[in-house]
């Protein structure tokens, strides 16, 4: 079981909205920036958000990322079918001193 | 280009060793922290270990600690995973990820992984 909190599946048509969350505690998600991976069916994970709320170079701006509390968002604005791909929570856990992830989200595109 | 490119993984029986090993090139290994994070067939990341760009700090996960020894080479723009004692529950792809600042910050590049199988 995840110390973070995700739900194990999400849709929504092309060109909707989509918001995966990821729940924490005050030990990581409460203070530290959480980041998000997106992996593609087959490949590696790749850095979609860190910080928060901040998108590497080369990432549409469709994907963002809000932190409140104790709990992240990542959402996707516009969804295109190339977006089916699982995603992933990540923070830094201080009581553990460990990096944890989420359980991971899979995402289709209807 | 920012490249990572492990190798090292391969079938073992349980009890045995392998050396996992991660070249880097594009950027300079030295100002870098670095990651290993595993996943286990049809299942979520695990982060594993991180190492500090000076090896001065260093953490395992408990599913690992004791058996696995993170290690570096920035002479060779090399990373390590030296990995004892494994465990069927140790298969998994292995993936080297570089980390944007410390140990609490992103991983902003991964390689391809290489797969570890554990089985007799």
């Amino acid at each position: 079981q995840s110390v973070l909190t995700q739900p194990p599946s999400v849709s929504a048509a092309p060109g909707q909205k989509v918001t995966i969350s990821c729940s924490g505690s005050s030990s990581n998600i409460g203070n530290n920036y959480v980041s998000w991976y997106q992996q593609l069916p087959g490949t590696a994970p790749k850095l979609l958000i860190y910080d928060n709320n901040k998108g590497p170079s080369g990432i549409p701006d469709r994907f963002s990322g809000s932190k409140s509390g104790t709990s992240a968002t990542l959402g996707i604005t516009g969804l295109q079918t190339g977006d089916e791909a699982d995603y992933y929570c990540g923070t830094w856990d201080n009581s553990l001193s460990v990096w944890v992830f989420g359980g991971g989200t899979k995402l289709t595109v209807l | 280009e920012v490249q990572l490119v492990e190798s090292g993984g391969g079938l073992v029986q349980p009890g045995e060793s392998l050396r996992l090993s991660c070249a880097a090139s594009g950027f300079s290994l030295s100002s870098y922290s670095m990651n290993w994070v595993r996943q286990a067939p049809g299942k979520g990341l695990e982060w594993v270990s991180y190492i500090s760009s000076n090896s001065a700090t260093i953490y395992y996960a408990d599913s690992v600690k004791g058996r696995f020894t993170i290690s570096r080479d920035n002479a060779k723009n090399s990373l390590y995973l030296q990995m004892n004692s494994l465990r069927a529950e140790d298969t998994a792809v292995y993936y080297c990820a570089r980390v944007k600042t410390t140990a609490d910050s992103a991983s902003d590049y991964w390689g391809q992984g290489t797969l570890v199988t554990v089985s007799s």
